[in-house]
């Protein structure tokens, strides 16, 4: 596609529901990446995939949080149990090439995820 | 750990005054620096990449400086107009890692 898609744009869930967000990279890009954004902050990294192998999973809170990427281009962030605390906006950037080499990165529209 | 830090939080100044968003880190073995420009619930849109071997970058109005060694780049938009108005972060990329940390970010408002 053109541009970094992100679905949901808005989920709106039950404390202690299962949610699942979608990422569809920028065609031909290697490199993906999650951050989440809390209101009035920077975006915090998650997790880093090159190609369909998670290089680095560092920034996962705890593991209630999973992400794949079984096709090296489509990625899902998966949360179960979810908290109140997980609510932000989660965001999907890409990059043509990964490693040490990564370039600039492309971002979503970002999922916001809210937890009542 | 690659600590970022914006100043001023937040900035307002009339149409047609230049701005200026400072941007600091604290390891300065960096690889690349980006600005990016969010506008209030939307995504990043990139604005300036500047390599770490790079002095400054310019596209159209804005201009971004590096001074890898102090630990700091400025973004400067020149002629400022209302639909600058938004929320910019700056983001650094060390030579060790390929995640990008990211400041806190200033939001400016731009008054017609």
């Amino acid at each position: 596609g053109a541009g970094v898609s992100q679905t949901p744009s808005n989920k709106v869930t039950e404390k202690g529901k299962y949610v699942e967000l979608r990422c569809d990279p920028i065609s031909g890009h290697t490199a993906l990446y999650w951050y989440r954004q809390s209101l009035g902050q920077g975006p915090e990294f998650l997790i880093y995939f090159q190609g369909t192998g998670a290089a680095d999973d560092s920034g996962l809170p705890n593991d209630r949080f999973f992400a794949v990427r079984p096709e090296g281009s489509v990625s899902t962030l998966k949360i179960q149990r979810t908290e109140r605390g997980d609510s932000a906006v989660y965001l999907c950037a890409s990059s043509p090439t990964g490693g040490l080499n990564t370039g600039e990165l492309f971002f979503g529209e970002g999922s916001r995820l809210t937890v009542l | 750990k690659q600590e970022v830090t914006q100043i001023p939080a937040a900035l307002s100044v009339p149409e047609g005054e230049n701005l200026v968003l400072n941007c600091s880190f604290t390891d300065s073995a960096i690889y690349n620096l980006q600005w990016f420009r969010q506008d209030p619930g939307k995504g990043l849109t990139s604005l300036l990449l500047i390599q770490s071997s790079q002095r400054e970058q310019t596209s159209g109005r804005l201009n971004a400086s590096l001074d890898k060694s102090s630990g700091r780049s400025t973004l400067y938009i020149a002629a400022s107009q209302p639909g600058d108005s938004a929320t910019y972060l700056c983001a650094v990329r060390t030579i060790t890692d390929y995640k990008l940390s990211f400041g806190a970010g200033t939001t400016v408002t731009v008054r017609a």
